[in-house]
């Protein structure tokens, strides 16, 4: 029963390193999402999917790339990271479009940038 | 500019009372609002919902209103339990035509529960 899984579960990087996290899901969802968290605030929508092939922006696209290959895959890219890029990141998925529809969300990825 | 608020970082009640949790929002185009409890090492996990054409929704123990005039809405646990200690989201949507929002929620910060056995 694993749902929205994230790897890495941790990872820490230097100014200027690149990395990926990979979200997977195994609800055959067809909405994705990245969330971004940061102390005292709420999380933030970085990029969406609404299919495969497809990516979207979403409240705070700045720094990251996004890719959709497969349906059950959603990838997150950091091309330069920076310390502002310090957050955990939430994968999130969902059946529906429709508003008020569940959103599963994965445990989250813990990012810090040096 | 912060448009979903939690303006208590924090709340701590007695197991078996009332925990009312509050959440105030500026945007007026908000039609869906939605509570998300996460516990620590772990992703938000959905808890109840309501839409802005409704004023109550009730699930258990749960219970969200909604004050549309005020901006506001306020999530009750009855009767609290060591159990819901966690953070509390407040979220929120706005529809597009058709009543789709793909999943693009408005977080609050988050409010801590502690209840104390």
């Amino acid at each position: 029963n694993a749902g929205v899984t994230q790897t890495p579960k941790f990872r820490v990087l230097k100014t200027g390193q690149s990395m990926t996290l990979l979200c997977a899901q195994d609800m055959n969802h067809e909405y994705m999402y990245w969330y971004r968290q940061d102390p005292g605030m709420g999380l933030r929508l970085i990029h969406y999917s609404v299919g495969e092939g497809t990516t979207a922006k979403g409240e705070v696209p700045d720094g990251y790339n996004v890719s959709r290959l497969k349906k059950q895959n959603f990838l997150l890219g950091l091309e330069s990271a920076a310390p502002s890029q310090t957050s955990v990141y939430f994968c999130a998925s969902s059946y529906s479009k429709v508003s008020g529809n569940t959103i599963y969300f994965g445990e989250g990825s813990w990012l810090t940038v040096v | 500019d912060q448009q979903v608020k939690q303006n208590s970082p924090s709340l701590s009640v007695q197991e078996g009372r009332i925990s009312i949790l509050n959440c105030d929002y500026t945007n007026s185009m908000f039609d869906y609002f939605l509570w998300y409890k996460k516990y620590p090492a772990e992703g938000p996990t959905f808890l109840i919902s309501i839409s802005s054409i409704k004023d109550k929704n009730e699930d258990g123990r749960f219970t969200v209103f909604l004050n549309k005039s005020a901006k506001h809405l306020s999530l009750h646990i009855v009767p609290s339990q060591p159990g819901d200690s966690a953070v509390y989201f407040c979220a929120a949507s706005v529809s597009n035509a058709g009543g789709t929002s793909y999943g693009k929620l408005t977080f609050g910060q988050g409010t801590i529960l502690t209840v104390h056995p």
